[in-house]
């Protein structure tokens, strides 16, 4: 059965702190993703990567940065966190190459709450 | 611009009724996929059908159909004898191009409700 695991489920942190969600697939995907989904925004790409060491920005990359050190785990990273990052983080995981029917698997959500 | 549009936020069905949620996309790629969500209140994400830019016929996968008019840049998803597990939030998602750097696009979804 295919995994996509997020390190937590709910986080709470204060405002200026540095903060960490990982994400692990164990299916051997090339392309790693990170969203966050608003209410009435649906899901905003943040990052994605389509390698070890490769990354490119979303729609929505300021505030976050992120890691792919190696290719099962991604980490999205909030230098700062602040008020307006509170929000639900969805990992993904998928295919690549010259194929583009394959679908993503996402990880449960972190449901982040920055006070 | 949004690459994916949907425009009903919420929409009502009777079960055993069938219904139609909408979905347009913006692209210049050739080739390119288009993919429907289901998330329940749960929160998972449940991948429910594909449809390749170069497919000629509508995807079907029991239930559910993708209606594909590639002129009109339309993907809509058709919910046949709706059930009261069908409710949730359904999102469409296009993936542009292909090769390794193929990014994949969410619409704001459509929070479909099944009445008795």
């Amino acid at each position: 059965d295919v995994k996509v695991t997020q390190s937590s489920r709910y986080l709470v942190k204060r405002t200026g702190e540095k903060v960490f969600l990982e994400c692990v697939q164990d299916m051997d995907h090339e392309n790693m993703f990170w969203y966050r989904q608003d209410p009435g925004l649906g899901l905003r790409l943040i990052y994605f990567s389509y390698d070890v060491k490769m990354k490119e920005k979303g729609d929505i990359p300021e505030g976050y940065s992120v890691s792919r050190e190696k290719k099962e785990r991604f980490s999205l990273i909030l230098e700062s966190a602040s008020t307006n990052q509170t929000s639900m983080y969805l990992c993904a995981s998928s295919l690549a190459g010259e194929i583009v029917n394959t679908e993503a698997f996402f990880g449960q959500g972190t449901r982040l709450t920055v006070v | 611009a949004q690459k994916i549009t949907q425009t009903q936020p919420g929409m009502f069905v009777q079960e055993k009724e069938a219904v139609t949620l909408d979905c347009t996309y913006d692209t210049s790629d050739q080739s390119y996929g288009l993919f429907w969500y289901k998330q329940p209140s749960s929160g998972e994400m449940i991948f429910l059908i594909y449809q390749g830019s170069y497919d000629e016929q509508n995807a079907t996968e029991g239930r559910y159909s993708l209606n594909f008019q590639k002129a009109r840049k339309s993907a809509n998803l058709v919910i046949s004898a709706s059930q009261l597990g069908d409710s949730a939030m359904y999102f469409c998602a296009m993936r542009e191009g292909s090769g390794t750097a193929s990014k994949l696009t969410f619409g704001t979804g459509t929070r479909l409700q099944v009445t008795l």
